[in-house]
């Protein structure tokens, strides 16, 4: 159990940029989710996917953003055309669903995004 | 929908002294409960969990967490602060459906230990 991964750690680009970040899970762990961490903020949720099925994404999640999990394993974050607006701290985590409810999140290191 | 209130931006604790982060929290049902810690720059790792039972929990490194249903409260507590501890502490409500689990976090609170 190597834990999540994410990649890259660190990214800085120009405003307008596309970038694309990409979230490891734990192995076999079904459910895998995104959230945003604004400076000084508490994480805030931005999508959900059981398998390779997005099931839920948050208002913040807008027409910018889209999420993918191809193959129920590792996931993709692309941000197109990116705002300053954007720069943020980008956390992965999953879980597994087969403990029913009680379900616990395992996080992943994050990607911090800045735009310039 | 769920929230959950953090009172204390920041803490400062000597080394030695006990230690207790406020969270308050509101959810329509019975809440499902966390604290995370997170250290610069890095992601967060999980403290302990409340799901049900006991309402006193045991978590890593020497934490525990009392859920009090009638204050809507999980409170952090450690007996001794080690100077490794400073770093920010979430506490999160999961909002649990067979749909998902979205974790509402606080805002966090930021602990300095003094030596």
């Amino acid at each position: 159990d190597t834990g999540v991964s994410q990649d890259p750690r660190h990214k800085i680009t120009k405003r307008g940029q596309n970038v694309t970040f990409r979230c490891d899970p734990i192995s076999e762990h079904n459910r895998l989710y995104w959230y945003r961490q604004t400076l000084g903020q508490g994480p805030e949720f931005l999508t959900y996917f059981q398998n390779e099925a997005q099931l839920e994404k948050s208002r913040l999640l807008s027409d910018r953003f889209s999420a993918e999990r191809p193959k129920g394993s590792f996931s993709t974050l692309e941000i197109q055309r990116t705002e300053q607006g954007d720069s943020a701290m980008y956390l992965c985590a999953s879980s597994n669903r087969d403990r029913g409810l009680q379900e616990t999140q395992y996080f992943g290191p994050g990607t911090r995004l800045l735009v310039l | 929908a769920q929230s959950v209130t953090q009172p204390d931006i920041h803490i400062t604790v000597s080394e030695g002294a006990s230690l207790e982060l406020r969270c308050n929290y509101s959810y329509g049902a019975t809440p499902y409960l966390f604290w995370y810690v997170q250290s610069p720059g890095q992601g967060l790792q999980l403290l302990l969990k409340y799901f049900s039972g006991d309402t006193l929990v045991q978590g890593i490194k020497g934490f525990e967490a009392e859920f009090k249903r009638s204050q809507s409260s999980f409170n952090l507590r450690k007996p001794s602060v080690h100077w490794s501890d400073a770093a920010e502490y979430f506490c999160a409500v999961g909002s649990y459906n067979n749909a998902g689990n979205m974790l509402t976090f606080g805002g966090g609170t930021r602990l300095m230990v003094k030596p």
